[in-house]
């Protein structure tokens, strides 16, 4: 079974420009995540989606990021403009549902570093 | 206002011998109860889990345990094993949340050979 993809590995970027995050979450999977994981901290979640429906995004600071599931498969995950305390690791999980307990499946991460 | 806490950044063990890590919350919520693993550059894995009904759940090396009147879980591993030096997070799920985790901050595990 394939994993959970995610692109890129790395970004740097200055402070007030733009950047997008993409993940492709495991076949068959209805339910997806977006994590951001500050350096010495836990993950933290930012959004959650269920098919292509928002099931959370009750800490997704919406002024600035955006998220889409279309088809409800792929995401994009999108910072514009970006702050220099963005910078962290992006975590993109899967699982297949969203009610009873159903295990993650993370992707390796998009690490972004703000200059 | 951290709801799953990991005061312990990290931890040395000697190769063979048992490695503690301790998780404390603070939401009595919180109905299911989980370890990952993490590598540099990789993401997290599960390791294991506990459900709220439960006070200790074993597989293999790893075990966890559950103390609900102290909001307080920990995972033993014995032997620890130089490939268990890793980060590991303590996270929790509150009840009718859809599966959404919160996580500690880990700690970062070194076991030495």
């Amino acid at each position: 079974e394939a994993g959970v993809a995610q692109s890129p590995r790395y970004k740097i970027i200055e402070k007030r420009q733009s950047v997008a995050f993409w993940c492709n979450p495991i076949s068959g999977h209805a339910t997806l995540y977006w994590y951001q994981q500050i350096l010495g901290q836990g993950p933290k979640l930012l959004i959650q989606f269920q098919n292509n429906g928002v099931v959370d995004d009750s800490q997704l600071p919406k002024d600035r990021f955006s998220a889409e599931r279309l088809k409800g498969v792929d995401s994009t995950l999108k910072i514009q403009p970006a702050k220099l305390e963005d910078s962290a690791v992006y975590l993109c999980a899967s699982s297949l549902g969203k009610g009873a307990y159903y295990g993650y499946t993370f992707g390796s991460g998009t690490r972004l570093t703000v200059v | 206002d951290q709801q799953v806490k990991q005061n312990s950044p990290s931890l040395s063990v000697q190769e063979g011998r048992i490695s503690i890590l301790n998780c404390d919350y603070t939401n009595s919520m919180f109905d299911y109860f989980l370890w990952y693993k993490k590598y540099p550059a990789e993401g997290p894995t599960f390791l294991i889990s506990i459900s709220s009904i439960k006070d200790k759940n074993e597989d293999g090396r790893f075990t966890v345990f559950l103390n609900k009147s102290a909001k307080h879980l920990s995972l033993h591993i014995v032997p620890s094993q130089p490939g268990d030096s890793a980060v590991y997070f303590c996270a929790a799920r509150p009840s009718g949340a859809g599966n959404m985790l919160t996580f500690g901050g880990g700690t970062r595990l070194m076991v030495k050979p």
